[in-house]
């Protein structure tokens, strides 16, 4: 099983900062990575997929990139609305696996 | 618009079974891979089982393997979990989820439905 690496578990950043988020993968994925955002209370919401295709609907402050083991969400500018937990998810090997999540918090 | 709502979740002892319901609507629901996946409170995402847009193929955590069931019927448009021999580490909100790519498996989850709670529980 590929062990999906999420750091940090809790980011503190302030609004109009960029955050960034990082997933390591214990093997390579090749591209098969996608990010999630999860608020309380809600289901998870799809973001990335491919590694650094934005998903229908989620904003332009979003970009992914990385490639085998080593990727990185990061958002150009935080809103109040940003404010949630990330994971990252490989699918290319099952099974498929996720990070444990980080916490991305107001500072 | 394109929705799945589960259903089927409540509070079950140890060793009992639970199925699960999910009812998908505004998309064609045959045409696509469909996951179920779960988070204990609190806690992380943990993929459970998926089944293929026509039923034939399914696979499993190995959590749940020889337990769970996977199934699905396309005239009804739903996707079922049928859960025995249930433990208290089982307890989560299950969630389904369609694959984003229409007829393969492998992929991304690009629709939700809001969960159903199971609690294993004596």
């Amino acid at each position: 099983e590929i062990v999906m690496t999420q750091s940090p578990a809790t980011l503190s950043v302030s609004p109009g900062e960029r955050a960034t988020l990082s997933c390591r993968a214990s093997q390579s994925v090749s591209s098969k990575l996608a990010w999630y955002q999860q608020k309380p209370g809600q289901a998870p919401r799809l973001l990335i997929y491919g590694a650094s295709t934005r998903a229908t609907g989620s904003p332009a402050s979003f970009s992914g990139s990385g490639f085998g083991t080593e990727f990185t969400l990061t958002i150009s500018s935080l809103q109040s609305e940003d404010f949630a937990v990330y994971y990252c998810q490989q699918y290319n090997n099952w099974p498929i696996t996720f990070g444990q999540g980080t916490r991305l918090e107001i500072k | 618009q394109v929705q799945l709502v589960e259903s089927g979740g409540g509070v079950v002892q140890p060793g009992r079974s639970l199925r699960l319901s999910c009812a998908a609507s505004g998309f064609t629901f045959n045409s696509y891979a469909m996951h179920w996946v779960r988070q204990a409170p609190g806690k992380g995402l943990e993929w459970v089982a998926v089944i293929s847009y026509d039923g034939n193929n399914k696979d499993y955590a190995d959590s749940v393997k020889g337990r769970f069931t996977i199934s699905r019927d396309n005239s009804m448009d739903t996707l079922y979990l049928q859960m025995n021999s249930l433990r208290t580490e089982d307890t989560a909100l299950y969630y389904c989820a369609r694959c984003r790519i229409a007829a393969t498996a492998y992929g991304d989850f690009d629709i939700w439905g809001q969960g159903t709670l199971v609690t294993v529980s004596s």
